[in-house]
């Protein structure tokens, strides 16, 4: 059972690239959600799902795109970089009534230079 | 809009003391949980509270919650070296039956000295 599994662990853009953070869970949790973290700041809600074809905005939803096509994968797509998305990246899942809590991914640490 | 505050941000104690972190939130809510993050890591369930007047305790850990004064609580008791993390509250809205994601307070770095 591998939980909630995030790729790359590290990236490093230029701005004005795309890219991809692949989030994948495999507990068939019906809710998974995106959070930046920057210092100080502690953790941002950015988009979050509620079950397969369903998303909606959080707190900071702006220059990130998602989609949600399986229960398993939650993809957050950065389609134009810039150095303000510096940040680390956590994915979250959880079942519906969240009564286990939210369980994590590792991270994804994104340099945008 | 859910605003959620914790104090003391940042808390330096002897190992062997008791203090108490606090987390208030602004919107009613009976769900709070509780993680720890160390450095360069993921965050690490604590606590999972969702009823007014919930209590856990693990080990030198426990939080409660009091949904009516929307305050919850992590009480640490004679801290050792190996609780230095930075802790953080969280909280969400239920919402259709379910959770639309968690806000979270800033963050409490806790640093315990020997």
């Amino acid at each position: 059972n591998a939980g909630v599994t995030q790729t790359p662990k590290f990236q490093v853009l230029k701005t004005g690239q795309s890219m991809t953070l692949q989030c994948a869970q495999d507990m068939n949790h019906e809710y998974m959600s995106w959070y930046r973290q920057d210092p100080g700041m502690g953790l941002r809600l950015i988009h979050y799902s509620v079950g397969a074809g369903i998303t909606d905005q959080g707190e900071v939803p702006n220059g990130y795109n998602v989609s949600r096509s399986t229960t398993e994968d939650f993809p957050l797509r950065l389609l134009s970089a810039a150095p303000s998305q510096t940040s680390v990246y956590f994915c979250a899942s959880s079942y519906s009534v969240a009564g286990d809590g939210y369980t994590f991914g590792s991270g994804t640490r994104l340099t945008v230079v | 809009e859910l605003k959620v505050e914790q104090n003391p941000l940042f808390l330096s104690m002897q190992e062997g003391k008791n203090y108490t972190i606090y987390c208030n939130y602004s919107t009613t809510s009976d769900r709070l949980y509780w993680y720890r993050q160390d450095p360069g890591k993921s965050l690490e369930s604590l606590f999972v509270l969702l009823s007014n007047g919930a209590v856990k305790q693990e080990g030198r850990l426990m939080a409660s919650l009091d949904t009516k004064a929307r305050l919850s609580t992590l009480h640490i008791t004679a801290a050792v070296h190996d609780l230095s993390a930075t802790y953080f509250c969280a909280v969400d809205i239920p919402s259709g039956g379910g959770a639309d994601g968690l806000t979270f307070g800033k963050g409490t770095h806790l640093i315990i000295q020997p």
